[in-house]
């Protein structure tokens, strides 16, 4: 069965302090997608970036980056020179090609970026 | 496009009550899904639909009925409410032919079961 684990419950930044969120994955299939997900106070999920168990090119965008490593079944996200708007509990996913469909979060990391 | 729609966003019930949560798309998504949100578990899956006549259990189904007479609507159902089905509720829906593809989620529903 596929499983997250977010082991960081909060992390606390000032900022412009760069932060990396941990996300480690586990799942018997050899095909599969990696989801961030953010949730601001305001509690809806904002959709950030989707990879694919076969891309395993690092991505950046804007002050975000990802980290995605097989061999370590990790899916790490960095975010430089972080910002207060930055402050939202963060999720990682797994959806599998087989399956529900559904996704499998983990538990979630609050971010607080003090000013 | 409204995207995912769901009502009501908040809403109280005594314990043994039911009530219905409302989920809507304009995209013309087939697969749609309910997932509830607790502290410290992330979101886990309630129930799915990979199309109007078609759905399935998810993680935690217990309590929970769904049905899905179109493709546009997925309503969730609490048949007597329980203090433990006190959540968040979201609704999200996505394109059935790519498993990888991006889930839209709707705003939320918060219940509180007394």
């Amino acid at each position: 069965a596929q499983k997250v684990t977010q082991a960081q419950t909060e992390i606390s930044v000032v900022e412009k302090e760069d932060v990396t969120l941990d996300c480690v994955y586990e799942t018997r299939d050899t095909t599969y997608y990696l989801f961030w997900y953010k949730q601001p106070p305001s509690g809806e999920l904002v959709f950030l970036i989707r990879r694919n168990s076969f891309d395993e090119q690092n991505e950046i965008s804007g002050r975000y980056s990802w980290n995605f490593q097989k061999s370590t079944s990790s899916f790490n996200f960095t975010i430089t020179a972080s910002q207060v708007v930055d402050s939202a509990v963060y999720f990682c996913a797994l959806s599998e090609e087989t399956g529900r469909r559904a996704l499998t979060f983990g538990s979630g990391t609050r971010l607080q970026v003090q000013p | 496009n409204a995207g995912v729609t769901q009502t009501p966003k908040f809403q109280v019930l005594k314990t043994g009550q039911s009530m219905t949560l409302q989920c809507a798309q304009d995209m013309n998504h087939e697969y749609m899904s309910w997932y509830r949100q607790d502290p410290g578990m992330g979101l886990r899956l309630i129930h799915y639909s990979v199309g109007a006549g078609i759905t399935d259990q998810g993680e935690v189904p217990n309590g929970y009925n769904v049905s899905r007479s179109t493709t546009e609507d997925f309503p969730l159902r609490l048949l007597s409410a329980a203090p433990s089905q006190t959540s968040v509720y979201f609704c999200a829906s996505s394109y059935s032919s790519h498993r990888g593809g991006e889930q839209y989620f709707g705003p939320g529903t918060r219940l509180t079961v007394t």
